[in-house]
Parts: C-alpha cells; sequence; structure tokens
C-alpha cells in the first residue's frame, strides 16, 4: 500500500501524558500536513511542512503541541500534558509541492480520560 | 482569512436519485481551490472533486459534478445516480495556493452527512 499511513489508529490516554502520533506520507510527496478534527466538525489545520522545514503553525497549536520532519520523510506530533480538550481525530496528508491534491491517512483517534 | 459554510448538516436521497450538496465561501482572494472530500464510515477522506477558481467551466467527475458560482461564492456538488457507497460526510473545502503565499492549507466546512436510502 502507497497511501498515507498513521500509527497508532486509536491511542486512549490520561490527562497529564504525553502522546506521540506518527505519519508516513506517500514516499515521493514533500510536503507534509497535520489536521484536528473534532467530532461533527470539518478538519482545522495545525501545521505543514515541506521537506523537513515547518513552514506554518496553526494558533491551535499551542505549546504543548510539537510537531517534527527530521528527514523530510515520516513526521510525529506530540503532545505533552495532555487535556480533555485534545480529545479528537489527529489527520496527516502529504502532496507534492506542485499539485493542490493532498491524500489523506486514516488519522489517529485521540481519548483523554 | 477564508471560511467556508455548508448549511445542511445532513441529507438523504433515494438510491439513484440525484442530490445536491450547497457550500458557500468568504474570501478576498481571486485566485483560489475549491474542493469536495469524502469521509465515509471508515473515516478516511477521499477527494471526491476539484475545481479552479480561475477556470469558468464546471468540474466534472464521473457521477460527481459542481455548479461554481464564483460572484456568489458558491460551490455546489451534484451527485447522479446516487448509490449506497456515496453514503459519507461530504465537506467543502478551500485552498488558497503556494504561489500566493497560501501554503495549500485546506479551510474546511463544518460537513454534510449524506445518506443513500433504498
Amino acid at each position: 500500500d502507497t497511501g498515507v499511513s498513521q500509527d497508532p489508529r486509536h491511542k486512549i490516554t490520561k490527562r497529564g501524558q504525553n502522546v506521540t502520533f506518527r505519519c508516513d506520507p506517500i514516499s515521493e510527496h514533500n510536503r507534509l500536513y497535520w489536521y484536528r478534527q473534532t467530532l461533527g466538525q470539518g478538519p482545522e489545520f495545525l501545521t505543514y511542512f515541506q521537506n523537513e522545514a515547518q513552514l506554518e503553525k496553526s494558533r491551535l497549536l499551542s505549546d504543548r503541541f510539537s510537531a517534527e520532519r527530521p528527514k523530510g520523510s515520516f513526521s510525529t506530533l506530540e503532545i505533552q500534558r495532555t487535556e480533555q480538550g485534545d480529545s479528537a481525530m489527529y489527520l496527516c496528508a502529504s502532496s507534492l509541492v506542485e499539485r493542490n491534491e493532498q491524500f489523506f491517512g486514516p488519522g489517529t483517534r485521540l481519548t483523554v480520560l | 482569512a477564508q471560511t467556508v459554510t455548508q448549511s445542511q448538516p445532513e441529507m438523504s436521497v433515494q438510491e439513484a436519485e440525484t442530490v445536491t450538496l450547497s457550500c458557500t465561501y468568504d474570501t478576498s482572494e481571486n485566485n483560489y481551490y475549491l474542493f469536495w472530500y469524502k469521509q465515509p464510515p471508515s473515516r478516511q477522506m477521499i477527494l471526491v472533486i476539484r475545481q479552479e477558481a480561475y477556470k469558468q467551466q464546471n468540474a466534472t467527475e464521473n457521477r460527481f459534478s459542481v455548479n461554481f458560482q464564483k460572484a456568489a461564492k458558491s460551490f455546489s456538488l451534484k451527485i447522479s445516480d446516487s448509490q449506497l457507497g456515496d453514503t459519507a460526510m461530504y465537506f467543502c473545502a478551500f485552498m488558497k495556493p503556494v504561489l500566493t503565499g497560501g501554503g495549500n492549507k485546506l479551510t474546511f466546512g463544518t460537513g454534510t452527512q449524506l445518506k443513500v436510502e433504498l
């Protein structure tokens, strides 16, 4: 399968714990995006990378959130000191710079108890 | 900032019938892209159709077509010959392209849950 993959698919954690999600984009895609989707809402942009450079971060991305794409391939999104309000589906997407179509992964569903 | 509005939270249609999903958006940009994405119960988002704002011709993809009214900032999706597999959440999305400093990030509406019934 050469699509976007995300791991884990589901994560349940207790409030205050740290969690890390991984996204593997389509191999030749140089852009990678993170979105957050809460129940009944459309996805909201969090941040994006072009190769290894993080080019934009949303105001939704508080100081507890950090994302990396160290070698320009896979990316990680870490949430420190999780809060119940962080419960959501975290979606990753990738694209080529010269193309406007984003391909989405299956998402990681986070539940903070 | 751009906003996307989908005023129909839920819709239903009989199999083989035609349904139209509405979307309006607000932007001061002249060059942009509009998309319809489908999110089936399995949750993976799939691109349905794309429209470039500079093209007057409405995009079509098999049973899916759009009615793009740039002046009215309206972008509706028509699904013809509806099939059970079309049951999903449909999201309208706006993109300001890279060349105009947009970064290609998507701004989504709140979605329309479409149910296709026998």
